[in-house]
């Protein structure tokens, strides 16, 4: 079955570069949820998007920014990187009704900065 | 926000035992998930729960609303299990994003 896809899977940036991340939902799920889990720690949530619109905003930095589009599919956007943003991103969608139909969970993007 | 506590935090068992890893949430969820991460971050949900009791293969999830708990059960463990099991919530209020525990980091020995 597909599963969610993220890419890359892997990225080394310097600082102050800018890094786009990707996630692919599975067909029929219309919500995107980002997360950051940094080094040794629990994944923090960052921002979803439900058809092509914000739908919740978490511990998202000003200098990230995402969308979502027509073919639900998400872009994470990450401006102006600090070693701190060193973490694994990954990527989870749903359909909207997701309390009876649960999590897709990508493999995640790991980023590295430099 | 709810505080998501898992005990243990790290586990090493024999092939063969029985494992439980508990998970305490702090106020009301929609739903509870278990969810388990391997070597290099992939996560794969295991279960969701909103009452009751699931099972899939050797894997028993549990839940107790009323006393806000949650226990994962293997049965019969095997060296695959080992990896990271993450409990996670939905919180109430309807907002997006899961509340994630610490993770139980699980090592089955042969």
């Amino acid at each position: 079955a597909a599963g969610v896809i993220q890419s890359p899977r892997h990225l080394i940036k310097e600082k102050r570069e800018t890094a786009t991340l990707k996630c692919y939902p599975i067909p029929r799920h219309d919500t995107v949820y980002w997360y950051q889990q940094g080094p040794g720690q629990d994944p923090q949530f960052l921002i979803s998007f439900y058809e092509k619109m914000q739908s919740d905003k978490g511990s998202i930095p000003d200098r990230f920014s995402a969308q979502q589009f027509s073919d639900y599919h998400s872009e994470l956007n990450m401006s102006s990187l600090e070693l701190g943003d060193s973490a694994l991103y990954f990527c989870a969608s749903s359909p909207k009704d997701r309390f009876n139909y649960g999590y897709t969970f990508g493999s995640g993007t790991r980023l590295t900065v430099v | 926000k709810n505080e998501v506590e898992q005990s243990p935090q790290n586990l090493t068992a024999q092939e063969g035992e029985f494992i439980t890893i508990n998970c305490s949430y702090s106020v009301g969820i929609s739903a509870l998930h278990w969810l388990q991460q391997h070597p290099g971050g992939g996560i794969v949900s295991l279960f969701m729960l909103s009452s009751g009791k699931k099972k899939h293969g050797r894997l028993i999830a549990t839940i107790n609303i009323q006393e806000k708990h949650s226990s994962l059960h293997i049965t019969a463990s095997h060296p695959r299990d080992s990896a990271v099991y993450i409990c996670a919530v939905d919180d109430d209020g309807g907002a997006d994003g899961l509340t994630f525990g610490k993770g139980t980091h699980l090592i089955i020995q042969p």
